[in-house]
């Protein structure tokens, strides 16, 4: 069964620097998608951003960005020039691109930018 | 936009009673899932319907059931409810199997 790490249960950082949250995951697949997904306080759960395995650039979508590095099993995520908003609890997660496997979630990084 | 939406936001049940929970989403989305999450545990998966009438078992399908008559309807049973499943529930959809996953809001539910 494929597990996902998150090693970070908390983090903080200050308005405008940047923050690395952690994720490894455990599978013996080749082909999967794995994803950050962000819920902020008391509000929805909504995708930040999504990778394909078989892809060798890492994905980016504004000011988040993954380092994936599929033979370690980790992906991170970057934020960049953080903001208030940003303030949330973030999820990792994974699902093979075969069968009816099931998204694999981790277990949180509960992230706070302060002002 | 797709538009993910639960019956209720906030819900207090007794022990023992029956409680129904509702998703319904707006985007044609095959696929429908409920998740549990509970604090240092994530989200783990109840119970997942690929297809009206079609139903799978997640990893904590005890104690639950569900219902998909309608491809836009999703809806949660507890038989008889229990303390231990205060929670929040969350209930996803998606195009397919290994695509995004567009959440609704949650419901936080108390079992007394």
């Amino acid at each position: 069964a494929q597990t996902v790490t998150q090693s970070q249960p908390e983090m903080s950082v200050q308005e405008a620097e940047t923050v690395t949250l952690s994720c490894t995951y455990d599978t013996s697949e080749n082909n999967y998608y794995l994803f950050w997904y962000k819920q902020p306080p008391s509000r929805q759960m909504i995708l930040v951003i999504r990778q394909e395995a078989y892809k060798q650039q890492n994905a980016t979508e504004n000011r988040f960005s993954v380092n994936f590095q599929k033979a370690a099993k980790s992906f991170s995520l970057k934020i960049s020039d953080s903001q208030l908003g940003d303030t949330a609890m973030y999820f990792c997660a994974f699902i093979s691109n075969f069968g009816n496997e099931k998204l694999t979630f981790g277990t949180g990084t509960r992230l706070t930018i302060i002002p | 936009d797709v538009k993910v939406t639960q019956s209720s936001r906030y819900l207090v049940k007794r022990t023992g009673e029956k409680v129904f929970l509702e998703c319904v989403q707006d985007m044609d989305h095959e696929n429908m899932f409920w998740y549990r999450q509970d604090p240092g545990l994530g989200l783990r998966l109840i119970y997942f319907s690929y297809d009206v009438k079609m139903k799978e078992k997640g990893d904590i399908p005890e104690g639950y059931s569900v219902s998909r008559e309608k491809k836009e309807r999703f809806s949660l049973i507890l038989e008889s409810a229990s303390t231990n499943q205060t929670s929040m529930y969350l209930c996803a959809s998606s195009f397919r199997y290994q695509e995004t996953q567009y959440f609704g809001p949650g419901t936080r539910l108390l079992v007394l």
